[in-house]
């Protein structure tokens, strides 16, 4: 299974700002994920990311929300814009494996004030 | 109707129990099936990944699928403490989306 790393691991936001979550994967995969967990909530798609397209948004979330960068098939990054107190929640990026399963990295945990 | 249910818990059980952990879902075109181990503060861990139904076994863990009753289960036998987590099952029709449930709490105590 891919080794999946996130950048910031947490970190406490103001409202009105935005922050840069970033996803490193050891190796290259087509397809990257943005999913969301609000405290005492399951995994919500957010966002599938393919390298060299424009990303395709679940409903409900938006691009000038949630703009999303995939310069190249190890990296990806998920932009919270314009942060509000129901922003604060866990972010997670995954990959697939060699079938349909995925695997997640540790998490962005977020808390905006 | 959610998608996929699944019982929040806490489920709490001795140490050396059997643990079942299931979820029922109603979108009849789930074709795989995962189960995810969460512990606080962490990103969710594949524990088990089967494809339609059936059973499918790894150590102390096993998962079975029926379609048939649009249901799925997680079994954990001699649980122990450390296997304390959320555990996650999620679902998906082949378009690599996948839903999740709401997760059930375990504890394990010695």
């Amino acid at each position: 299974s891919a080794v999946i790393s996130q950048k910031p691991s947490r970190d406490i936001c103001q409202r009105g700002t935005s922050l840069t979550i970033q996803c490193q994967v050891d190796s290259q995969v087509t397809m990257m994920f943005w999913y969301r967990q609000q405290p005492g909530q399951s995994l919500t798609l957010i966002a599938t990311a393919n390298q060299g397209s424009e990303a395709t948004y679940e409903s409900g979330f938006v691009i000038d929300k949630f703009p999303i960068s995939r310069p190249n098939l190890t990296f990806s990054t998920l932009t919270v814009s314009n942060m509000s107190p129901e922003d604060s929640s866990i972010y997670l990026c995954s990959v697939t494996g060699e079938g349909y399963e995925q695997y997640f990295g540790p998490g962005t945990r977020l808390t905006v004030t | 109707q959610k998608e996929v249910e699944q019982d929040p818990g806490p489920l709490s059980v001795p140490e050396g129990a059997i643990v079942s952990l299931n979820c029922t879902y109603s979108n009849s075109a789930f074709q795989y099936f995962m189960w995810y181990r969460q512990y606080s503060r962490k990103g969710p861990e594949l524990l088990m990944y089967t494809y339609s139904s059936g059973n499918k076994e790894d150590g102390r863990f096993t998962a079975q699928v029926d379609k048939s009753s649009k249901y799925i289960s997680l079994f954990i036998r001699d649980s122990q403490p450390s296997d304390s987590a959320t555990y996650l099952c999620a679902m998906g029709t082949g378009f690599q989306k996948l839903v999740f449930g709401t997760g059930t709490r375990l504890l394990v105590s010695p």
